[in-house]
C-alpha cells in the first residue's frame, strides 16, 4: 500500500527566506504527483502537477521536483511571504481509478 | 470554467435529519470523488465515480449514500449521521480515469457539523 510522508510537519520562518518542503513515497509506481495548498477550513488549491516522466515543474516562486526512482519530491518556495502561510499537501496518483494518496501535510507559517 | 463548486458551504444537522451535499463541475471531467477530512488530517477517500458509475466505495457506512445523476453533478446524501461524522467534505474531479496524466481539481468543501 502506498504511503506518503511529508517532512517537516510544521515550519515557521521569517519573511523573505527560501524554503524546501519534502515529500517521500514508498511505491515508485506512480503516474503523477500533485502539490496542494490548503488554508484553514478551506478546500485544496492545486499548486503544481508533475508527471512521472518529468523532473520538475515551476510556477512563479514555486518549483517542484520529482525523483521517482528514489520516491522523493520537493517543493521549493522562493522569497517567502506571509500570504504563503498555509498547509501544503503532497499527493501521489497510482494506477486505476482510485483517488490520490496524501501525505499528512506541512503546516507553514511565514512571520512578517 | 475550471472550478468545482460545492454547496452548501456550511451545514448543521441533527442525528435524525436527512440532508444532501452537492458538487458540480463543468470541465468535462469524467471521474468524481468524495473525500472526508477531519481537523489536522489529510483528506480520506470515500467514493469514486467513473463515467457516472460508482467504482470505489472505501468501506463507508451506509448512512452516506452517493449519487451521480450526470457527468457534471455529484451528490452525497446523508441520513442518521453521528457526531463523529462532523468534518470537511471535499468533492474533486479529474479527467477520464484512463487519462492518468490528469490532475485533480478540488472544491472548497462543505463544513458539516452533526449535533
Amino acid at each position: 500500500k502506498q504511503e506518503v510522508t511529508q517532512i517537516p510537519a510544521a515550519l515557521s520562518v521569517p519573511e523573505g527566506e527560501n524554503l524546501v518542503l519534502n515529500c517521500s513515497f514508498t511505491d515508485s509506481a506512480i503516474y503523477n504527483l500533485q502539490w496542494f495548498r490548503q488554508d484553514p477550513g478551506k478546500g485544496l488549491t492545486s499548486l503544481l502537477l508533475i508527471q512521472s516522466s518529468q523532473r520538475e515543474q515551476t510556477s512563479g516562486r514555486l518549483n517542484a521536483s520529482l525523483d521517482k526512482s528514489s520516491g522523493r519530491s520537493t517543493l521549493y518556495i522562493a522569497a517567502s511571504q506571509p500570504g504563503d502561510s498555509a498547509t501544503y499537501l503532497c499527493a501521489v496518483r497510482g494506477g486505476g481509478a482510485d483517488g490520490l494518496t496524501f501525505g499528512k501535510g506541512t503546516h507553514l507559517i511565514i512571520q512578517p | 470554467d475550471t472550478e468545482v463548486t460545492q454547496t452548501p458551504k456550511h451545514l448543521v444537522m441533527g442525528m435524525t435529519n436527512k440532508k444532501s451535499l452537492k458538487c458540480e463541475q463543468h470541465m468535462g471531467h469524467r471521474a468524481m470523488y468524495w473525500y472526508k477530512q477531519k481537523a489536522k488530517k489529510p483528506p480520506e477517500l470515500m467514493f469514486v465515480y467513473s463515467y457516472e458509475k460508482l467504482s470505489i466505495n472505501e468501506s463507508v457506512p451506509s448512512r452516506f449514500s452517493p449519487e451521480c445523476p450526470n457527468s457534471s453533478l455529484l451528490n452525497l446524501h446523508l441520513h442518521a449521521l453521528q457526531p463523529e461524522d462532523s468534518a470537511l467534505y471535499l468533492c474533486a474531479s479529474s479527467q477520464a480515469p484512463g487519462l492518468i496524466t490528469g490532475g485533480y481539481t478540488f472544491g472548497s468543501g462543505t463544513r458539516l457539523t452533526v449535533v
